[in-house]
Protein backbone atom coordinates (compact mmCIF):
# COMPACT_ATOMS: atom_id res chain seq x y z
CA UNK A 1 0.00 0.00 0.00
CA UNK A 2 1.75 3.30 -1.57
CA UNK A 3 1.13 5.52 1.24
CA UNK A 4 3.04 8.35 -0.48
CA UNK A 5 2.44 9.01 -4.32
CA UNK A 6 4.08 10.45 -7.35
CA UNK A 7 2.17 9.37 -10.57
CA UNK A 8 4.15 11.22 -12.71
CA UNK A 9 7.70 9.10 -13.60
CA UNK A 10 8.89 11.56 -15.75
CA UNK A 11 8.42 15.25 -16.53
CA UNK A 12 10.36 17.55 -18.88
CA UNK A 13 10.39 21.25 -19.09
CA UNK A 14 11.88 23.66 -21.23
CA UNK A 15 14.55 25.91 -19.24
CA UNK A 16 13.14 29.14 -17.81
CA UNK A 17 9.37 27.82 -17.56
CA UNK A 18 8.14 26.81 -14.51
CA UNK A 19 8.42 23.02 -13.08
CA UNK A 20 5.64 21.57 -11.42
CA UNK A 21 5.91 17.96 -9.26
CA UNK A 22 3.19 16.56 -7.91
CA UNK A 23 2.65 14.16 -4.78
CA UNK A 24 -0.33 12.81 -3.02
CA UNK A 25 -0.65 11.02 0.20
CA UNK A 26 -3.57 8.81 2.05
CA UNK A 27 -2.21 8.51 5.64
CA UNK A 28 -3.93 12.11 7.35
CA UNK A 29 -1.31 11.33 9.90
CA UNK A 30 1.34 12.94 8.14
CA UNK A 31 2.38 16.71 9.49
CA UNK A 32 5.32 17.40 8.24
CA UNK A 33 6.57 17.05 4.22
CA UNK A 34 10.04 17.05 2.55
CA UNK A 35 11.06 17.22 -1.21
CA UNK A 36 14.25 15.39 -1.77
CA UNK A 37 16.64 15.98 -5.35
CA UNK A 38 19.09 13.40 -6.30
CA UNK A 39 21.25 12.77 -8.60
CA UNK A 40 22.78 9.87 -10.23
CA UNK A 41 25.41 8.17 -7.86
CA UNK A 42 24.70 10.76 -5.38
CA UNK A 43 22.23 10.09 -1.96
CA UNK A 44 19.14 12.32 -1.73
CA UNK A 45 19.62 16.32 -1.14
CA UNK A 46 17.13 17.69 1.23
CA UNK A 47 15.51 20.74 -0.79
CA UNK A 48 12.37 22.04 1.29
CA UNK A 49 10.00 21.20 3.83
CA UNK A 50 6.37 22.12 4.89
CA UNK A 51 4.44 21.43 7.85
CA UNK A 52 1.16 20.61 7.98
CA UNK A 53 0.40 23.87 9.70
CA UNK A 54 1.34 25.48 6.71
CA UNK A 55 0.32 25.99 3.24
CA UNK A 56 3.25 27.37 1.60
CA UNK A 57 6.89 27.58 1.98
CA UNK A 58 9.65 29.38 -0.16
CA UNK A 59 12.64 29.08 -0.65
CA UNK A 60 14.11 31.09 -3.82
CA UNK A 61 13.05 29.44 -6.63
CA UNK A 62 11.41 26.71 -4.82
CA UNK A 63 7.96 26.82 -3.57
CA UNK A 64 5.92 23.91 -2.21
CA UNK A 65 2.57 24.02 -1.67
CA UNK A 66 0.34 21.74 0.47
CA UNK A 67 -3.19 20.94 -0.17
CA UNK A 68 -4.31 19.24 3.45
CA UNK A 69 -8.19 18.20 2.33
CA UNK A 70 -6.77 16.95 -0.84
CA UNK A 71 -4.00 15.08 0.75
CA UNK A 72 -1.61 16.87 -2.11
CA UNK A 73 1.34 19.02 -2.70
CA UNK A 74 3.44 19.99 -5.07
CA UNK A 75 6.96 21.08 -5.76
CA UNK A 76 7.22 24.67 -7.81
CA UNK A 77 10.48 25.53 -9.52
CA UNK A 78 10.65 28.51 -10.97
CA UNK A 79 12.50 29.40 -13.06
CA UNK A 80 13.63 25.80 -13.92
CA UNK A 81 17.36 25.19 -14.79
CA UNK A 82 19.34 22.40 -16.55
CA UNK A 83 21.33 21.93 -13.34
CA UNK A 84 17.79 21.34 -11.75
CA UNK A 85 17.48 17.98 -13.57
CA UNK A 86 17.41 14.83 -11.01
CA UNK A 87 15.17 12.90 -9.45
CA UNK A 88 12.68 14.51 -7.07
CA UNK A 89 11.20 12.61 -4.10
CA UNK A 90 8.64 13.84 -2.23
CA UNK A 91 8.48 12.37 1.85
CA UNK A 92 6.18 12.71 4.57
CA UNK A 93 7.06 11.84 8.27
CA UNK A 94 3.95 10.31 10.27
CA UNK A 95 3.11 12.23 13.66
CA UNK A 96 3.51 9.54 15.85
CA UNK A 97 6.87 7.78 14.64
CA UNK A 98 9.15 10.32 15.20
CA UNK A 99 12.40 9.48 12.94
CA UNK A 100 10.60 7.66 9.99
CA UNK A 101 9.88 9.08 6.14
CA UNK A 102 7.65 7.60 3.87
CA UNK A 103 8.46 8.04 0.51
CA UNK A 104 7.18 8.78 -2.96
CA UNK A 105 8.95 7.06 -5.96
CA UNK A 106 10.28 10.00 -7.51
CA UNK A 107 10.24 12.03 -10.51
CA UNK A 108 12.95 12.29 -12.94
CA UNK A 109 12.78 16.14 -14.15
CA UNK A 110 14.63 17.04 -16.99
CA UNK A 111 14.95 20.48 -17.91
CA UNK A 112 16.03 21.51 -21.89
CA UNK A 113 18.32 24.12 -22.56
CA UNK B 1 25.01 19.59 7.45
CA UNK B 2 26.65 16.43 8.14
CA UNK B 3 28.93 14.37 5.98
CA UNK B 4 28.58 10.35 4.85
CA UNK B 5 30.55 8.38 3.57
CA UNK B 6 29.42 4.38 2.50
CA UNK B 7 31.61 1.73 0.85
CA UNK B 8 31.23 0.05 -0.89
CA UNK B 9 29.64 2.53 -3.54
CA UNK B 10 28.90 -0.48 -5.69
CA UNK B 11 29.47 -4.10 -5.84
CA UNK B 12 28.56 -7.35 -7.95
CA UNK B 13 27.68 -10.04 -5.67
CA UNK B 14 27.08 -13.70 -6.28
CA UNK B 15 23.74 -15.40 -5.12
CA UNK B 16 23.61 -16.83 -1.31
CA UNK B 17 26.78 -14.97 -0.60
CA UNK B 18 26.53 -12.23 2.25
CA UNK B 19 28.04 -8.40 1.90
CA UNK B 20 28.91 -5.50 4.19
CA UNK B 21 27.91 -2.16 3.85
CA UNK B 22 30.14 0.71 5.72
CA UNK B 23 28.95 4.06 6.73
CA UNK B 24 31.25 6.37 8.44
CA UNK B 25 29.72 10.21 9.95
CA UNK B 26 31.82 12.85 10.44
CA UNK B 27 29.94 14.23 13.60
CA UNK B 28 28.75 12.04 16.14
CA UNK B 29 24.86 10.60 15.85
CA UNK B 30 22.73 8.89 17.85
CA UNK B 31 20.51 7.27 15.72
CA UNK B 32 21.51 6.19 12.06
CA UNK B 33 18.74 4.37 9.57
CA UNK B 34 19.70 2.73 6.77
CA UNK B 35 17.26 2.62 3.90
CA UNK B 36 16.88 0.75 0.59
CA UNK B 37 15.88 1.75 -2.91
CA UNK B 38 14.92 -1.09 -5.39
CA UNK B 39 14.68 -0.66 -9.12
CA UNK B 40 12.11 2.00 -9.86
CA UNK B 41 10.43 1.96 -6.60
CA UNK B 42 10.96 4.50 -3.78
CA UNK B 43 13.20 4.52 -0.71
CA UNK B 44 12.54 1.77 1.72
CA UNK B 45 13.24 2.20 5.67
CA UNK B 46 14.68 -1.24 6.68
CA UNK B 47 15.72 0.09 10.35
CA UNK B 48 17.11 2.45 12.43
CA UNK B 49 20.80 1.95 14.41
CA UNK B 50 21.20 3.13 17.94
CA UNK B 51 24.31 3.00 19.43
CA UNK B 52 24.57 0.76 22.14
CA UNK B 53 21.74 -0.90 21.38
CA UNK B 54 19.61 -3.53 19.27
CA UNK B 55 18.64 -2.47 15.97
CA UNK B 56 14.65 -1.33 15.16
CA UNK B 57 13.43 -3.16 12.16
CA UNK B 58 10.60 -2.22 9.92
CA UNK B 59 8.21 -4.54 9.15
CA UNK B 60 9.35 -6.92 6.74
CA UNK B 61 12.49 -6.74 7.53
CA UNK B 62 14.44 -9.54 9.62
CA UNK B 63 17.68 -9.28 11.92
CA UNK B 64 18.78 -12.56 10.12
CA UNK B 65 18.72 -11.08 6.66
CA UNK B 66 20.08 -7.65 7.42
CA UNK B 67 22.29 -8.26 10.86
CA UNK B 68 23.53 -4.03 11.64
CA UNK B 69 26.85 -3.33 13.83
CA UNK B 70 26.48 0.85 15.49
CA UNK B 71 29.79 -0.03 17.95
CA UNK B 72 30.38 4.01 17.92
CA UNK B 73 28.42 7.05 17.23
CA UNK B 74 29.99 8.00 13.88
CA UNK B 75 29.99 4.32 12.30
CA UNK B 76 27.25 1.41 11.31
CA UNK B 77 27.40 -1.54 9.12
CA UNK B 78 24.93 -3.05 7.44
CA UNK B 79 25.06 -6.40 6.21
CA UNK B 80 22.95 -8.00 3.56
CA UNK B 81 23.12 -11.88 4.02
CA UNK B 82 22.30 -14.77 1.68
CA UNK B 83 21.69 -12.73 -1.36
CA UNK B 84 19.32 -13.13 -4.01
CA UNK B 85 18.78 -11.26 -6.83
CA UNK B 86 15.88 -9.39 -5.49
CA UNK B 87 17.94 -7.92 -3.07
CA UNK B 88 19.18 -5.86 -5.93
CA UNK B 89 18.99 -2.44 -4.52
CA UNK B 90 20.77 0.88 -3.63
CA UNK B 91 21.30 0.71 0.23
CA UNK B 92 21.66 4.20 1.81
CA UNK B 93 22.87 5.10 5.23
CA UNK B 94 21.28 8.25 6.53
CA UNK B 95 21.41 10.53 9.21
CA UNK B 96 19.37 13.95 11.42
CA UNK B 97 20.06 16.86 10.85
CA UNK B 98 22.11 17.90 13.94
CA UNK B 99 20.33 19.03 17.83
CA UNK B 100 19.00 22.16 16.12
CA UNK B 101 16.96 20.47 13.55
CA UNK B 102 13.27 19.89 15.98
CA UNK B 103 11.68 18.31 12.80
CA UNK B 104 12.18 14.60 12.00
CA UNK B 105 12.27 14.82 8.34
CA UNK B 106 15.89 16.73 7.57
CA UNK B 107 17.56 13.17 6.95
CA UNK B 108 20.95 13.59 5.16
CA UNK B 109 22.14 10.49 3.66
CA UNK B 110 25.39 8.98 2.03
CA UNK B 111 25.83 8.24 -1.35
CA UNK B 112 24.35 4.54 -1.24
CA UNK B 113 25.66 1.32 -2.00
CA UNK B 114 24.31 -0.19 -5.60
CA UNK B 115 24.14 -3.93 -5.27
CA UNK B 116 23.75 -6.03 -8.05
CA UNK B 117 22.90 -9.46 -7.07
CA UNK B 118 23.30 -12.70 -9.93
Amino acid sequence: DQQVKQNSPSLSVQEGRISILNCDYTNSMFDYFLWYKKYPAEGPTFLISISSIKDKNEDGRFTVFLNKSAKHLSLHIVPSQPGDSAVYFCAASPKEYGNKLVFGAGTILRVKS
Amino acid sequence: SAVISQKPSRDICQRGTSLTIQCQVDSQVTMMFWYRQQPGQSLTLIATANQGSEATYESGFVIDKFPISRPNLTFSTLTVSNMSPEDSSIYLCSVRGGPWTTQTGELFFGEGSRLTVL
